[in-house]
């Protein structure tokens, strides 16, 4: 069975420190890749995601990852955080074609100190 | 234009009641899908939607959950006889459905449901 792993369940950083967010995927198939966010009394929204092409895709807000196929790999990096990246960080991926459910890890919590 | 919306927001029932969750997906998306979020838990998947059928439910944990959808707009998500293990955050998300697995799911706000 598919699965979704991320490696950081809490990460602390200060402000202007680099971020990367692992995430790893048990799956031998063609696969979408997508990260999804929460901030703080909001709801889940997208970040990025990835289906084919280049391999390193960006989001908003600066962020960007790289799908790495061979390490079954799609994480989640940005170069400077900033105390509005304070959120819980969710990696979700699905079989490519016309399978829709998403299999989801169990989040990495990040607090970005001022 | 409005995003989805769910109700209710919060929902206290007793163990073994019947429960009736709501989600008005966005205006024109064709995909609508349920997931529930458990403490400490990633998402689990457990239906989603094309129109008013369901390709796909074999995320339903058991035969007390059941879901619905009518006018391929609203859906209901209905647990019975609910248990202390059904507690958890019931989110809904909808998509515009034409371009398969692609596609950009969009969350509403959930509804937290505690089972005492």
């Amino acid at each position: 069975a598919q699965s979704v792993s991320q490696h950081n369940h809490h990460v602390i950083l200060s402000e202007a420190a680099s971020l990367e967010l692992g995430c790893n995927y048990s799956y031998g198939g063609t696969v979408n890749l997508f990260w999804y966010v929460q901030y703080p009394g909001q709801h889940l929204q997208l970040l990025l995601k990835y289906f084919s092409g280049d391999p390193l895709v960006k989001g908003i807000k600066g962020f960007e990852a790289e799908f790495i196929k061979s390490k079954f790999s799609f994480n989640l990096r940005k170069p400077s955080v900033q105390w509005s990246d304070t959120a819980e960080y969710f990696c979700a991926v699905n079989n490519a074609g016309n399978n829709r459910k998403l299999i989801w890890g169990l989040g990495t919590s990040l607090a970005v100190n001022p | 234009g409005a995003g989805v919306s769910q109700s209710p927001s919060n929902k206290v029932t007793e163990k073994g009641k019947d429960v009736e969750l709501r989600c008005d997906p966005i205006s024109g998306h064709t995909a609508l899908y349920w997931y529930r979020q458990r403490l400490g838990q990633g998402l689990e998947f457990l239906i989603y939607f094309q129109g008013n059928s369901a390709p796909d439910k074999s995320g339903l944990p058991s035969d007390r959950f059941s879901a619905e959808r009518t006018g391929e707009s609203v859906s209901t998500l209905t647990i019975q006889r609910t248990q202390q293990e059904d507690s958890a955050v019931y989110l809904c998300a909808s998509s515009l459905g034409s371009s398969g697995s692609q596609e950009t799911q969009y969350f509403g706000p959930g509804t937290r449901l505690l089972v005492l």
